[in-house]
């Protein structure tokens, strides 16, 4: 079966940084998703890979490695306003989302 | 510049009744797309387009059924409401193409069945 494994919550203080890690098992890959919702909100887009290796985007860098079914998003410079849940999604061979349960971000001052 | 719209925002049913949820979008999307999320679950595609006239399953496509007469629009009915179907619903549109799948979201409907 197809399978995304992200932590279920963790917590960072304001200002830090902060690893999001993803683990993925799927039929087939074209490309991993990072998304942002906050509570009672849609998901936005965040960043997506394809290729190995980081992408900086801002605050936000998110890093692929397709030999070990990894990612990771990483977050610096904490704000307040980071405190969501941070949902991991692959794309699979059938070019369907495959959704992991999303990671809860609390952030303390 | 609306995006995706979606309502009702909250609905309460009662077992067995039937209603519509509504999406539109103005982006001129050809992919549309319902998910449901569920508490530690990742969500769950029920239904989707790639085109007027075209709709396709997901992974929980069962008491659901959608329709594409426009571009604009795909409703999701539910045909006769179960407490399983308590969730919230979110309706996403993407341009076509794989590295086009970039979703954009509706505001969700947070729906309960007593």
């Amino acid at each position: 079966g197809q399978n995304i494994d992200q932590p279920t919550e963790m917590t960072a203080t304001e200002g830090a940084i902060v690893q999001i890690n993803c683990t993925y098992q799927t039929s087939g890959f074209n490309g991993l998703f990072w998304y942002q919702q906050h509570a009672g909100e849609a998901p936005t887009f965040l960043s997506y890979n394809v290729l190995d290796g980081l992408e900086e985007k801002g605050r936000f860098s998110s890093f692929l490695s397709r030999s070990k079914g990894y990612s990771y998003l990483l977050l610096k410079e904490l704000q307040m306003k980071d405190s969501a849940s941070y949902l991991c999604a692959v794309l699979d061979s059938n070019y369907q989302l495959i959704w992991g349960a999303g990671t809860k971000l609390i952030i303390k001052p | 510049n609306a995006g995706v719209t979606q309502t009702p925002k909250f609905q309460v049913l009662k077992t067995g009744q039937s209603m519509t949820l509504q999406c539109a979008q103005d982006m001129n999307h050809e992919y549309m797309s319902w998910y449901r999320q569920d508490p530690g679950m990742g969500l769950r595609l029920i239904h989707y387009s790639v085109g007027a006239g075209i709709t396709d399953q997901g992974e929980v496509p069962n008491g659901y059924n959608v329709s594409r007469s426009t571009t604009e629009d795909f409703p999701l009915r539910l045909l006769s409401a179960a407490p399983s179907q308590t969730s919230v619903y979110f309706c996403a549109s993407s341009l076509q193409g794989a590295e086009a799948n970039v979703l954009t979201f509706g505001a969700g409907s947070r729906l309960t069945v007593l």
